[in-house]
């Protein structure tokens, strides 16, 4: 199976600063198939990314997506206080696989 | 809007089966074009896929799981079920339901989650 490392594990940003999240496989995968979720605390994930660069209906412009093959990555542009969240990437191959996460503070 | 609600026992003893049951309303659990899920969330731990049903009762499960879950659809009330067997305290996790996106097989809507302890 096609496992997703994210890195970094945590990161602290002030409002106004870039945030950039990566989700890295250990085989290339169909950029079709890779997905980014925010799960603020408490509450169900909620979808952010399909396809890995479409924005779901409703998310800020603010995220995009990017990457292929191995290497993908989640952009927050201009990080709001809103944004504290843990970010997951998600795989489809055989079976649905999430990555361990990124956790995102705000300073 | 489509909302999906888990509900079931919040408590189950060790070696005993886990039932959740999930209602979709605001829409047709009867579409084309997508799979109804079951994940699972340890606390304070990441997401895991547990299994996916069609609404005609084809089923797909995470190998790791697959010997102890079933999951199962009943169309006339627009739910579906979750059933896990011989659980230990490893279980214990906020189960999620969610609708799955054949397209992309991301998973676009989501319940609240229900926390289901494994404890004597």
């Amino acid at each position: 199976e096609i496992v997703l490392t994210q890195s970094p594990g945590t990161l602290s940003l002030s409002p106004g600063e870039r945030a950039t999240l990566s989700c890295r496989a250990s085989e290339s995968l169909s950029s079709s198939y890779l997905v980014w979720y925010q799960q603020k605390p408490g509450q169900a994930p909620r979808l952010l990314i399909y396809g890995a660069s479409t924005r779901a209906a409703g998310i800020p412009n603010r995220f995009s997506g990017s990457g292929s093959g191995t290497d993908f990555t989640l952009t927050i542009s201009r990080l709001e206080p809103e944004d504290l969240a843990v970010y997951y990437c998600q795989q489809y191959t055989s079976s649905p696989l999430f990555g361990g996460g990124t956790k995102v503070e705000i300073k | 809007q489509l909302q999906l609600q888990e509900s079931g026992p919040g408590l189950v003893k060790p070696s005993e089966t886990l039932s959740l049951t999930c209602t979709v309303s605001g829409g047709s659990i009867s579409s084309d074009s997508y799979y109804w899920a079951w994940l699972r969330q340890p606390p304070g731990k990441g997401l895991e896929y547990i299994g996916s049903i069609y609404y005609t009762g084809t089923a797909y499960y995470n190998p790791s799981l697959k010997s102890r879950v079933t999951i199962y659809v009943d169309t006339s009330r627009d739910q579906f079920s979750l059933t896990l067997r011989s659980v230990t305290a490893a279980d214990t996790s906020v189960y999620y339901c969610a609708r799955r996106d054949l397209r992309d097989s991301s998973f676009d809507y989501w319940g609240q989650g229900t926390l289901v302890t494994v404890s004597s």
